[in-house]
């Protein structure tokens, strides 16, 4: 079944360590992208990519860093520059087609330890 | 810039009433669309409807319909018949101007469907 994958489920890190989420799809879908969610809160757009080799900030990208070497993969990194990384961190694809929606993966929910 | 607001934080309806989240956006882009997510408690997000600002119908897909009011810059989305599985956060997004298929969230609604 064509869907996108993010692992792992749940991810711990150490204070001052560099941690990478992982988002594969096998939709044959051109842009791929990261958001966050805290509780209680909307989507918060981190970093998007509309092809391979190409990638733009969104609306939080400071502490996160991202690479596009394959059409279906689109780690993040965060960073230890990101103070507060505790969140749910879901990753999304889409077609060119406007009219179409983005698809989710199941997240990946990092904490502080 | 674009905007999305979702003003109800929680709704709770009955087992097999019909329900309305509503939604409002900003945009003076006038081409845009409008999407409704749904997010379970397990976190994943579902796709359930999508609305383009040139649709002459208002979207329907199952149980959910979109009322769309281009005037009144709103987009509420109506649950009919809800079921105790509709219990979850629902989401209000708007595709970004210029972005190639960027969204823009509201802050969502829990709905709690009650026996």
């Amino acid at each position: 079944d064509g869907g996108i994958t993010q692992s792992p489920k749940y991810l711990f890190r150490k204070e001052g360590q560099n941690v990478t989420l992982s988002c594969e799809q096998n939709l044959n879908h051109d842009a791929m992208y990261w958001y966050r969610q805290d509780p209680g809160q909307g989507l918060r757009l981190i970093y998007y990519s509309q092809i391979v080799n190409d990638f733009q900030k969104g609306d939080i990208a400071e502490g996160y860093s991202v690479s596009r070497e394959k059409k279906e993969s689109f780690p993040l990194t965060v960073t230890s520059a990101q103070k507060n990384p505790t969140a749910f961190y879901l990753c999304a694809s889409s077609s060119r087609d406007r009219g179409q929606p983005q698809h989710f993966g199941d997240g990946t929910r990092l904490s502080i330890l | 810039a674009q905007k999305i607001t979702q003003t109800q934080p929680g709704m709770f309806v009955q087992e097999k009433e019909a329900v309305t989240l509503d939604c409002t956006y900003d945009t003076s882009d006038p081409s845009y669309g409008l999407f409704w997510y749904k997010q379970p408690s397990s976190g994943e997000m579902i796709f359930l409807i999508y609305q383009g600002s040139y649709d002459q119908q208002n979207a329907t897909e199952g149980r959910y319909s979109l009322n769309f009011q281009k005037a009144r810059k709103s987009a509420n989305l109506v649950i009919s018949a809800s079921q105790l599985g509709d219990s979850a956060m629902y989401f209000c997004a708007m595709r970004d101007t210029g972005g190639f298929q960027k969204l823009v969230f509201g802050t969502g609604t829990r709905l709690l469907v009650s026996p």
